[in-house]
């Protein structure tokens, strides 16, 4: 059973353009959606975070959008660079807060030139 | 300060061996979780340490897998009989107390491959 799906499993985004990346998830009682960045070799770094009582929150170039009745939320990286070239993972946890995190299959995003 | 560190970084093994992961985290930290990732997939749950005991278990796939933090710092996890199928990076995670929704911060993890 998983309880994230992630999509699109890859990506590739021209620079300066928008990376999208969407993210559904089945339990209800999940209160807690980080999105986590991970570069070949090194361990998922968090990105941005959101809670479902908010539709959006933006941070730098990266914004997130919740949508709590559609059980959806999503990554948008806008002026996507080179740099941004990594793999994303999205995650959900339980209000408890040590409750381990549940996170989707990953995205592998690539922004060309 | 220094962020979690892992050792070894790589570990190459024979089926059935006995291998040793150590997690060393962020000074200061009570809370200590322990993930697997396999290619191409996200990290998935072992176990949840708070201090020294472990708080949760249940992700820990059967009972080949041990995990310990006798001091409430450094972990070590423990897989006996080492199978094929372990293959994959072991990362170790960590957080100030555990509390609610705070950051969760990774080492570059562990590469086992067992042969």
């Amino acid at each position: 059973q998983q309880q994230v799906k992630q999509s699109p499993q890859s990506l590739i985004v021209q620079k300066g353009g928008i990376s999208i990346i969407n993210c559904a998830y089945e339990n209800t009682a999940f209160d807690y959606f980080p999105w986590y960045q991970q570069f070949p070799g090194k361990g998922p770094a968090l990105l941005i975070a959101i809670r479902p009582d908010v539709s959006e929150k933006k941070e730098g170039r990266f914004t997130i959008s919740f949508n709590k009745s559609a059980k959806q939320f999503s990554l948008h990286i806008m002026d996507s660079q080179p740099g941004d070239s990594a793999t994303y993972f999205c995650a959900a946890s339980y209000h408890a807060g040590n409750t381990p995190l549940v996170f989707g299959k990953g995205t592998r995003l690539s922004v060309i030139a | 300060g220094a962020g979690v560190s892992q050792t070894p970084s790589n570990k190459v093994t024979e089926k059935g061996k006995y291998v040793e992961l150590r997690c060393d985290p962020i000074s200061g930290h009570t809370a200590l979780y322990w993930y697997r990732q396999s290619l191409g997939q996200g990290p998935e749950f072992l176990i949840y340490f708070q201090g020294t005991g472990a708080a949760d278990d249940s992700g820990l796939p059967n009972d080949r897998f041990f995990a310990v933090r006798p001091e409430g710092s450094v972990s070590t996890l423990k897989i006996q009989r080492t199978e094929r199928g372990d293959s994959a990076v072991y990362l170790c995670a960590s957080s100030r107390t555990g509390g609610l929704q705070e950051t969760q911060y990774f080492g570059p993890g562990t590469r086992l491959l067992v042969l």
